[in-house]
């Protein structure tokens, strides 16, 4: 059964500070997505990670994928208020459709 | 622009009822998903579509099934709707079929709250 562990769940930052937000998963996988979900919004795709060593980055967003340790990050640069959001790890299992998410970190940036 | 939508931004049922919550995807995706969310446990997949009339279980299909009559719509039954199906109900589409390589983003409709009194 493919779990999918995510942590912190909650995070408060001040603007201007970095932090990283990590994700485990249990077995063999060959796709690791990150989704940001704003309050009352639905769920928006942020990066997706195919290969062992990927890195993706966007604005102050970065993130990378370890396939043998099974470990995504998310690591946040300089924190800004628009960050504040809900962000979800998931994972696809090889060969199939399915995908199974993170229980989510919310992100709080203070000024 | 709306790619996924779901009919019902927020219903209130009662205990007992029979609930039918629907998804309707534009963008010719072959395969469909049904997540609820609950807070601190992110979405928790139900049931997903790969084709037309086919679909599989997720991690939590008790208490609910699926219709898949038509590529474009997936919908969600509640046979008799009990207090602890309360939750945010979200229908996600992406391209694929059965099995799947490379990157297949969810593109997910705006969600259904789902009260039960």
């Amino acid at each position: 059964e493919l779990k999918v562990e995510q942590n912190p769940l909650f995070l408060s930052m001040q603007e201007g500070k970095n932090y990283t937000i990590y994700c485990n998963y249990s077995t063999t996988s060959d796709r690791l997505y990150w989704y940001r979900q704003d309050p009352g919004k639905s769920l928006e795709s942020l990066f997706v990670l195919l290969s062992n060593g990927a890195v993706k980055q966007e604005g102050r967003l970065m993130a990378s994928l370890d396939t043998k340790a099974r470990l995504s990050t998310l690591h946040i640069t300089a924190a800004v208020h628009d960050l504040s959001a809900t962000y979800f790890c998931a994972v696809g299992r090889r060969y199939n459709n399915d995908m199974r998410f993170g229980a989510g970190t919310r992100l709080t940036v203070k000024p | 622009d709306v790619k996924v939508t779901q009919s019902s931004r927020y219903l209130v049922k009662r205990t007992g009822e029979k609930v039918f919550l629907e998804c309707v995807q534009d963008m010719d995706h072959e395969n469909m998903f049904w997540y609820r969310q609950d807070p601190g446990l992110g979405l928790r997949l139900i049931y997903f579509s790969y084709d037309v009339k086919m679909k599989e279980k997720g991690d939590i299909p008790e208490g609910y099934s699926v219709s898949r009559e038509k590529k474009e719509r997936f919908s969600l039954i509640l046979e008799s709707a009990s207090t602890n199906q309360t939750s945010m109900y979200l229908c996600a589409s992406t391209r694929g079929g059965r099995r799947v390589s490379g990157a297949n983003v969810l593109t997910f409709g705006a969600g259904s709250r789902l009260t039960v009194l």
